[in-house]
């Protein structure tokens, strides 16, 4: 069956300073990945995805994020993080024989001034 | 703009009401979705329809109907609602015509019964 893990609750990180949240998955097949951001009161925003080629995907917001075959993983990145990123990430994969997404536990990232 | 918008924000229902929230989708989309969310436990996928009255159960589907005779309208019914089902419901369409396509998301319902 197909999952993912992100093995934070929460990421704290100084203003100006690069960030990661991390993502570690398991599908049986080719592994289409997601990652999406919640910020307080509010739906989900697409960031980025990741379907096949190039390891390295830029995303919305400055964001990208490294998917890793060997690892099984697709942390999410960012140079220089801002006190407005702060929200909660979820990392998703998509359940390739159904239409189906399954959603990690998610990340609040808290980035101090 | 792409738009996925939710009957109500804030819902306040007590117990064994039965409890109707609406999702309506402009983007043409052919799939959506009906997910509860809660804190520790992520996105939970309690329906989802990939055609006008199609649909499919997803992982906690107890407790909880759907219909959609619309292409862009999807409801999620509580027949009999519990505390249990105090949660934040989150709506989410996506398009056939990407081959990998991303969820759009509504804002979100959260619902409190008591």
């Amino acid at each position: 069956a197909q999952s993912v893990a992100q093995p934070e609750d929460q990421v704290n990180v100084a203003e100006g300073n690069p960030l990661t949240v991390k993502c570690t998955y398991s599908v049986s097949g080719n592994p289409y990945l997601f990652w999406y951001v919640q910020y307080p009161n509010r739906g989900l925003q697409f960031l980025l995805k990741y379907i096949t080629g190039d390891n390295l995907v830029k995303g919305s917001y400055g964001f990208e994020a490294e998917f890793n075959k060997s690892q099984t993983s697709f942390h999410l990145k960012k140079p220089s993080a801002l006190v407005s990123d702060s929200a909660l990430y979820f990392c998703a994969v998509r359940d390739g024989g159904t239409y189906k997404y399954i959603f990690g536990t998610g990340t609040r990232l808290k980035v101090l001034a | 703009d792409v738009k996925v918008t939710q009957s109500s924000r804030y819902l306040v229902k007590r117990t064994g009401e039965k409890v109707f929230l609406e999702c309506v989708q402009d983007m043409d989309h052919e799939n959506m979705f009906w997910y509860r969310q809660d804190p520790g436990l992520g996105l939970r996928l309690i329906y989802f329809s990939y055609d006008v009255k199609m649909k499919e159960k997803g992982d906690i589907p107890e407790g909880y109907s759907v219909s959609r005779e619309k292409k862009e309208r999807f409801s999620l019914i509580l027949e009999s609602a519990s505390t249990n089902q105090t949660s934040m419901y989150l709506c989410a369409s996506t398009t056939n015509r990407d081959r990998v396509p991303e969820q759009y998301f509504g804002p979100g319902t959260r619902l409190t019964v008591t």
